[in-house]
């Protein structure tokens, strides 16, 4: 199963980009990247999916480098309400969810 | 994107009482769901898959019979919290996998339940 580690917490401002690494060093090949968004009291909610090189849709941005050892999940111009918790999470398609180890995730707080 | 609700949002008991929590997917069939439970600041923790017509499967650690698991349709899945006691007190949450228009895989999840057990 495919460990990830990501920074405990990070702090940023309103308006600025933000970049949240997540490192798996033992990623299979068949494997995906998902990341996922967590508010006080409610459930994850997903935010964007990749295999390799960047994706990109209306929220977010994935960049996956060529040995996919790690991935960087960019917000662009965040603001207050993108404080949250973010979870990277590695697992290939058709996994049973006792294969999607949910992380200790990255608590991102957004000041003005 | 697809819509897991679950019911209820809160819920304070006594200890010694049963509590059920409902997990349904709104516009698309779940065949399976699982189960999480969640302290604060920790990450999730499965508890179970959830097969529709068959035996819940359990994670290891986690008591079947206290933790009882019905997924009797397509879209309700069902956990009930029996004779519960404080430590129970949890935030548990479900989630559904929709394997959608996409080929990739995602798990959508139900807004969470928080349980304080007095």
């Amino acid at each position: 199963l495919a460990k990830t580690t990501q920074p405990i917490s990070m702090d940023s401002y309103e308006g600025q980009e933000v970049n949240i690494t997540c490192s798996h060093n033992n990623i299979a090949t068949n494997d995906y990247i998902t990341w996922y968004q967590q508010f006080p009291s409610q459930g994850p909610r997903f935010i964007i999916q990749g295999y390799k090189t960047k994706v990109t849709n209306e929220v977010a941005s994935l960049f996956i480098p060529a040995d996919r050892k790690s991935s960087t999940l960019s917000l662009p111009r965040v603001s207050l309400s993108d404080t949250a918790v973010y979870y990277c999470l590695v697992a290939p398609p058709g996994s049973s969810a006792s294969k999607i180890i949910f992380g200790s995730g990255t608590r991102l707080s957004i000041r003005p | 994107g697809a819509v897991v609700s679950q019911h209820p949002s809160r819920v304070i008991c006594k200890s010694g009482t049963s509590v059920k929590i409902e997990c349904r997917s709104l516009d698309f069939q779940a065949t399976t769901m699982f189960w999480y439970r969640q302290f604060p600041k920790q990450s999730l923790m499965l508890m179970a898959t959830s097969n529709e017509g068959s035996k819940a499967t359990y994670e290891q650690g986690v008591e079947k019979d206290k933790f009882l698991i019905n997924h009797a349709s397509l879209t309700l899945s069902t956990l009930t919290v029996t004779s519960a006691h404080p430590e129970d007190s949890s935030f548990y949450i479900c989630s559904a996998r929709d394997w959608g228009w996409t080929t990739n895989e995602k798990l959508f999840f139900g807004s969470g339940t928080q349980l304080s057990v007095l």
